[in-house]
């Protein structure tokens, strides 16, 4: 199985601040890789797929990058509205699996 | 609109069954994969199951493999997971996705929750 380990697991910014969590992943995934936000007690929504594909309606200060098997969530100014928990996913094959999350609070 | 609702949730004794609904609305449900994934209170998230276009292809992980059967009935456009021998490790919110195979999860439901517990 590939293992996806995300870094940091929980992490403090102010407003405005550059945020980027990182994901690393065990082996080649391509760019086969998808970030999701999950806001307190609401469902996952997908924010970037295919590594540094923007989904639908998201803002344009997320963005991801990769670097060989490593990739990156970058949120280019922090909003209120963007804490929450952050989840790296790689869809290259089954079974599909999941960072363990990082944690998002405001400073 | 896409839109994901799932039901069927609630407290089961270990080692019994349940059933879990996912009622599809907003997109054309056969085009489609479709996917479970799973969150224990407090914990990550971890996919369950996942169900090709014709139903002819079913994934699942080690965890459930053998007890968690998901299926769908394209004609009412609704997902299904049929869960068997539950252990109290199945306690978690689960989710129906609509999956883009080798892109992402891209649609979530609002998650029903399981737990098993004598």
């Amino acid at each position: 199985d590939i293992q996806m380990t995300q870094s940091p697991a929980s992490l403090s910014a102010s407003l405005e601040e550059i945020v980027t969590i990182t994901c690393q992943a065990s082996q080649d995934i391509g760019n086969w890789l998808a970030w999701y936000q999950q806001k307190p007690g609401k469902s996952p929504q997908l924010l970037i797929y295919g590594a540094t594909s923007l989904a639908d309606g998201v803002p344009s200060r997320f963005s991801g990058s990769r670097s060989g098997t490593q990739y990156s969530l970058k949120i280019s100014r922090l909003q209120v509205e963007d804490i929450g928990i952050y989840y790296c996913q790689q869809a290259s094959s089954a079974p599909w699996t999941f960072g363990g999350g990082t944690k998002l609070e405001l400073k | 609109e896409v839109q994901l609702v799932e039901s069927g949730g609630g407290l089961v004794q270990p080692g019994r069954s349940l059933k879990l609904s996912c009622a599809a609305s907003g997109f054309t449900f056969s085009n489609y994969y479709m996917a479970w994934v799973r969150q224990a209170p407090k914990k990550g998230l971890e996919w369950v199951a996942t169900i090709s276009t014709s139903g002819s292809r079913t994934y699942y992980p080690d965890s459930v493999k053998g007890r968690f059967t998901i299926s769908r009935d394209n004609a009412k456009s609704s997902l299904y997971l049929q869960m068997n021998s539950l252990k109290s490790e199945d306690t978690a919110t689960y989710y129906c996705a609509r999956q883009r195979l080798w892109v992402s999860f891209d649609y979530w439901g609002q998650g029903v929750m399981v737990t098993v517990s004598s």
